[in-house]
């Protein structure tokens, strides 16, 4: 069966610190990954998604980037963060762009 | 523009007390409605997907429904541990994004 993790679980971070959160999906190949930021009392907003190895799609200009080093992990990165960057981060998977998401337990980011 | 609207916000039931959540779309073209359960803390769930208009799809006490403007989802003697966010996103024709509504939180006292 498929797994996908995520981690670390909450973090805690200061202002213009770097970040790098981590995804990595087990049970399957080539999956389609993304990247989504959960508001609290808003929809899941879509930041990054990959159908391949080295193949990123932005959808947010912001200050974070994302990375795709192997078939099953998916990085997470900003060089420098802003208050503006806390929030709920969602790594997800589907089998293709069309299919139901399989989404990871989420990291609660804090910048202060 | 492709978007996504859930009502109510938030629906407070006593158990057993049966009601319906609400999901209305507009998209240029639909390639599948989804219905996820999210967990405080927690990563959605998915629960249904959707292709056409007239399909209905049941788990337990959950019926998710779709007609060309919006979906319902049927909740039939909730329980307490169906107390959750419930969204739902849709999957336009073209592109790679999947549109998710802001959810409805549902709260069930025993």
């Amino acid at each position: 069966s498929q797994t996908i993790h995520q981690w670390p679980a909450t973090l805690v971070q200061p202002v213009g610190s770097p970040l790098s959160l981590e995804c990595t999906v087990e049970g399957t190949s080539n999956p389609n990954l993304y990247w989504y930021r959960q508001a609290a009392g808003r929809g899941l907003q879509l930041l990054f998604y990959s159908v391949g190895i080295g193949q990123i799609s932005s959808e947010v200009p912001q200050n974070l980037s994302a990375s795709r080093p192997q078939d099953r992990q998916f990085i997470l990165s900003s060089k420098k963060l802003l208050l503006s960057d806390s929030g709920f981060y969602l790594c997800a998977w589907s089998r293709t762009t069309n299919e139901k998401l399989f989404f990871g337990s989420g990291t609660q980011l804090s910048v202060l | 523009e492709d978007q996504v609207t859930q009502s109510p916000e938030a629906l407070r039931l006593q158990e057993g007390e049966s009601s319906s959540l609400n999901c209305s779309y507009t998209v240029s073209g639909l390639r599948g409605l989804f219905w996820y359960r999210q967990d405080p803390g927690k990563g959605p769930e998915f629960l249904f997907t959707l292709y056409s208009a007239g399909e209905e799809k049941e788990k337990e006490r959950l019926k998710a429904t779709l007609t060309k403007k919006e979906s319902f989802l049927h909740i039939t003697a909730p329980k307490p541990e169906d107390s959750a966010t419930y969204l739902c996103a849709v999957r336009p024709t073209g592109g790679f994004k999947t549109i998710f509504g802001a959810g409805t939180r549902l709260f069930v006292k025993a």
